[in-house]
């Protein structure tokens, strides 16, 4: 899997804009970008995922660059449940039909104050 | 919404002393998962099993590990004599299938050897 940069932490204002940047300079052309977050000694929770375009759901948009080297997670509208620790994580999904491990690095803290 | 769950929420056990972590993976996932954060540090990969056998193992996962799929329902985690350091927060997911890009993470049980 190819590693991941990403800042230790991050601070939003309650309602604005949270841009979440993430390097993988070393991605390669089948290895997808996952991001997750994990709220406080919470499990890990599942935000979105991408190959090569932008992709958006109901928590958050993805943005790739086109060289597929950086991303970024947006949270449009950050509340203070949004507060967590943030992960990037770039993978295979499977390989010989099965699925594979995600490998968590240390994430960003990301504070969202009121 | 379908949830992964995991009992006991806390464990508190001797060093040495053999305990069982049980969990209900999402009904019509195939795909089961431990992995363990010991406190401040990142979420590892233990172990994967599909199809009642195991997928993917860690270095971590040694001889003192199991895990089994007694009834259909549960999967569980087992640790035959418990050493300090694996004190830690052990989370169960599970994935729908080997095409699923998304791992559902229980809420973890923390286990404390002492």
């Amino acid at each position: 899997d190819a590693k991941t940069t990403q800042p230790t932490s991050m601070d939003c204002a309650e309602g604005r804009a949270a841009n979440l940047p993430c390097n993988h300079s070393t991605i390669s052309g089948n290895e997808y970008v996952y991001w997750y977050r994990q709220i406080h000694s919470q499990g890990p929770q599942y935000i979105i995922h991408g190959l090569k375009n932008n992709e958006t759901n109901e928590m958050a948009s993805l943005i790739i660059t086109e060289d597929r080297k950086s991303s970024t997670l947006i949270l449009p509208h950050a509340t203070l449940r949004d507060t967590a620790v943030y992960y990037c994580i770039v993978r295979v999904p499977y390989l010989s039909g099965s699925a594979r491990q995600l490998t968590f690095g240390s994430g960003t803290q990301l504070t969202v104050l009121p | 919404e379908p949830e992964v769950t995991q009992t006991p929420s806390h464990q508190v056990t001797q060093m040495g002393q053999e305990v069982i972590l049980r969990c209900v993976p999402i009904s019509n996932h195939l795909y089961f998962y431990w992995y363990r954060q010991i406190l401040g540090q990142k979420v590892e990969f233990l172990v994967s099993f599909y199809n009642n056998e195991i997928s993917e193992k860690s270095e971590i996962f040694d001889d003192q590990f199991s895990v089994e799929r007694p009834d259909g329902s549960n999967f569980t985690l087992k640790i035959r004599s418990t050493k300090l350091e694996d004190s830690a927060m052990y989370f169960c997911a599970s994935s729908a299938d080997s095409t699923s890009y998304e791992q559902y993470f229980g809420p973890g049980t923390r286990l404390t050897v002492t």
